[in-house]
């Protein structure tokens, strides 16, 4: 089956200084992209998403980044926020249309 | 709030009793997913719809377990003979899938089961 690994399972960053956060999957026939994240005592919630015919898309304060050749995803927070703190999951839908997760990264954002 | 929702937002169970969680998905959304999520991983996949029609079951989702979507809308999980290993929050999330896009996965704010 799928695997979505993270390279760090968590991250501290000063308030305001730019986050990374990086995500590997296995499955090259993956299409489709998610970037959640995830508060306590709550689902995940949406931060942004990308197709496999894509390698980059921006949104309000992020930006994703897929590179399909090293099966890498990344998601970049600018300008980090305290309410930013959270724990993020990449997903990659795989081709029986479900949707896989990796274990996440817990982001600290230090005031 | 037209999110998705789920109740109970707890639930406390002894061993051995069935336990029914209920997913509300976004009105116009046609799919249906069902995870569970354990302390400090990522949600598994467990089951989906398509209207009322369940597409595809994990592995993990044994004979205990059993979703339904009656009709296209709301969907029940039931878990039978709950064991301690059940203990977990089940998330249920929806989506859009057809033209002219594929909307991403909604998620509600989970069923928090405890077996003793």
């Amino acid at each position: 089956g799928e695997s979505v690994g993270l390279h760090l399972p968590t991250l501290s960053v000063q308030e305001g200084d730019n986050s990374i956060i990086n995500c590997a999957y296995s499955n090259s026939a993956s299409d489709y992209f998610i970037w959640y994240k995830q508060e306590s005592g709550k689902g995940p919630q949406f931060i942004i998403d990308i197709r496999s015919n894509m390698d980059k898309r921006q949104g309000q304060r992020v930006t994703v980044l897929l590179n399909k050749t090293v099966k890498h995803l990344s998601l970049q927070i600018a300008a980090t926020q305290p309410g930013d703190s959270a724990v993020y999951f990449c997903a990659e839908r795989g081709s029986g249309n479900q949707f896989y997760f990796g274990t996440g990264t817990s982001l600290t954002v230090i005031p | 709030d037209t999110g998705v929702s789920q109740n109970p937002r707890h639930k406390i169970t002894k061993r051995g009793q069935n336990v029914t969680f209920r997913c509300d998905p976004i009105s116009e959304h046609n799919r249906l997913y069902w995870y569970r999520q354990t302390l400090g991983q990522g949600p598994e996949f467990l089951t989906y719809f398509q209207n009322e029609a369940q597409l595809e079951k994990s592995r993990l989702l044994s004979d205990r377990f059993s979703a339904e979507r009656p009709k296209g809308s709301f969907s029940t999980l039931e878990i039978q003979r709950t064991e301690q290993g059940d203990s977990a929050m089940y998330l249920c999330a929806s989506s859009w899938t057809g033209e002219p896009y594929n909307s991403p996965l909604h998620f509600g704010n989970g069923t928090r089961l405890t077996v003793t």
